[in-house]
């Protein structure tokens, strides 16, 4: 079975810095699907970015971008130019391309954004 | 479009009652899903149904769950016998066959208290 595993309980940024959240999978598959889910506080979760397991090009999503790294089994996300709003929890996910739709989430990384 | 929804948002009950939580997704979404997201932990997965067909169930999932879609519109979770080790968030998400693979909409969530 797959597992996602954010070593990052909490992580803190200053306005306008740059962060990085950290995130490690296992996997015994080829190709597979990663992906950052951002949960605001008391809202619903939404869709930051997605990689694609067989391309090599890091995916970038606005001020969001990725570190894939299939070799390493590791997935960091790099958050540019921080906001207020981009205060949240932060999961990893991992999606097999053999399974109809099943995510598997890591623990999550919580964070603060600071003025 | 009003995105995906759930009922009721909260709900305490005591050990052994029986609860059930509605999800109703974005209208023309074929697929939904249902996660549960304990303190400190990322959602794990728990079914989803395409259409009304339930494709994959967790092993999570004990007899005392049980899910339906009728009509493949809204969904319904039911927890029979409640225990303490079910309080938790339950969250629903919706996506579209034909969608971005692993872009999943979730809903608010269902936090449950079982005293």
């Amino acid at each position: 079975a797959q597992t996602v595993t954010q070593s990052q309980p909490e992580m803190s940024v200053q306005e306008a810095e740059t962060v990085t959240l950290s995130c490690t999978y296992d996997t015994s598959e080829s190709d597979y699907y990663l992906f950052w889910y951002k949960q605001p506080p008391s809202r619903q979760m939404i869709l930051v970015i997605r990689q694609e397991a067989y391309k090599q090009q890091n995916a970038t999503e606005n001020r969001f971008s990725v570190n894939f790294q299939k070799a390493a089994k590791s997935f960091s996300l790099k958050i540019s130019d921080s906001q207020l709003g981009d205060a949240a929890m932060y999961f990893c996910a991992y999606r097999s391309t053999g399974t109809a739709s099943k995510l598997t989430f890591g623990t999550g990384t919580r964070l603060q954004v600071t003025l | 479009d009003t995105g995906v929804s759930q009922n009721p948002r909260h709900k305490i009950t005591k050990r052994g009652q029986n609860v059930t939580f509605r999800c109703d997704p974005i209208s023309e979404h074929n697929r939904l899903y249902w996660y549960r997201q304990t303190l400190g932990q990322g959602p794990e997965f728990l079914t989803y149904f395409q259409n009304e067909a339930q494709l994959e169930k967790s092993r999570l999932l004990s007899d005392r769950f049980s899910a339906e879609r009728p009509k493949g519109s809204f969904s319904t979770l039911e927890i029979q016998r409640t225990e303490q080790g079910d309080s938790a968030m339950y969250l629903c998400a919706s996506s579209l066959v034909s969608g971005r693979i692993g872009e999943l909409f979730f809903g608010e969530g269902s936090r449950l208290t079982v005293l």
